[in-house]
């Protein structure tokens, strides 16, 4: 199985501030790297697929970067509502594998 | 617009099954793949196997071989998900998934998701 690492597992910001979240993937996973958000008590929603498309509907505050086994998440100019965790996720092979996820809180 | 409602809370006693339903709707039933995710108290989720929902293939998690069955009716547009002999480290929520049929898919990625179904093993 491809283990997944993200860091750091949570962070303090404002809102306004850029913060930019990191995956590393176990072997290289090209650009197969999903990036989801979930709110407590909510389904995680999908933000990011393929490394660094946004998915229909997601603000272009959000963007992601990466390939290979480093990865990024950068969101430029955080919103009370993005106060969240953040789990990436390799679909390059089964079984998908998730990373323990980052936790962005409010300062 | 594309939906998947799950069935209800579920409490059960160690050794026991549940089945778990998932409605889909909004879409084409048979162009996509159904994986089912379950997501432990305070952990990250965890993929738990897929259904290519138009030929009945299915691919489990080696750690739930043996113990979980993935199963689609068509005429209904649902998928079942069933554990068997339950476990206190089964205690999650579970969710299901739309996912792609092929590796070549446009988006290879879980793009939506059922709201969830908290499942209990205690005694």
């Amino acid at each position: 199985d491809i283990q997944m690492t993200q860091s750091p597992s949570s962070l303090s910001a404002s809102v306004g501030d850029r913060v930019t979240l990191t995956c590393r993937a176990g072997q290289s996973i090209l650009t197969f790297l999903n990036w989801y958000q979930q709110q407590p008590g909510k389904a995680p929603k999908l933000l990011i697929y393929s490394s660094s498309t946004l998915q229909n509907g997601v603000p272009s505050r959000f963007g992601g970067s990466g390939s290979g086994t480093d990865f990024t998440l950068t969101i430029s100019s955080l919103q009370p509502e993005d106060f969240a965790t953040y789990y990436c996720q390799q679909s390059y092979s089964y079984p998908w594998t998730f990373g323990q996820g980052t936790k962005v809180e409010i300062k | 617009q594309v939906q998947l409602v799950q069935s209800g809370v579920e409490v059960k006693k160690p050794g026991a099954s549940v089945k778990v339903s998932c409605k889909a709707s909004g879409y084409t039933f048979t162009s996509y793949g159904i994986s089912w995710v379950r997501q432990a108290p305070g952990q990250g989720p965890e993929w738990m196997g897929w259904m290519n929902t138009y030929n009945g293939y299915t691919n489990y998690a080696q750690t739930l071989q043996g113990r979980v069955t993935m199963t689609t009716d068509t005429s209904t547009t649902t998928a079942y998900m069933e554990l068997r002999s339950l476990i206190s480290d089964d205690t999650a929520v579970y969710y299901c998934v739309r996912a792609p049929l092929f590796s070549t898919a446009v988006i290879p990625a879980f793009d939506y998701w059922g709201q969830g179904t908290l499942l209990t093993v205690s005694s």
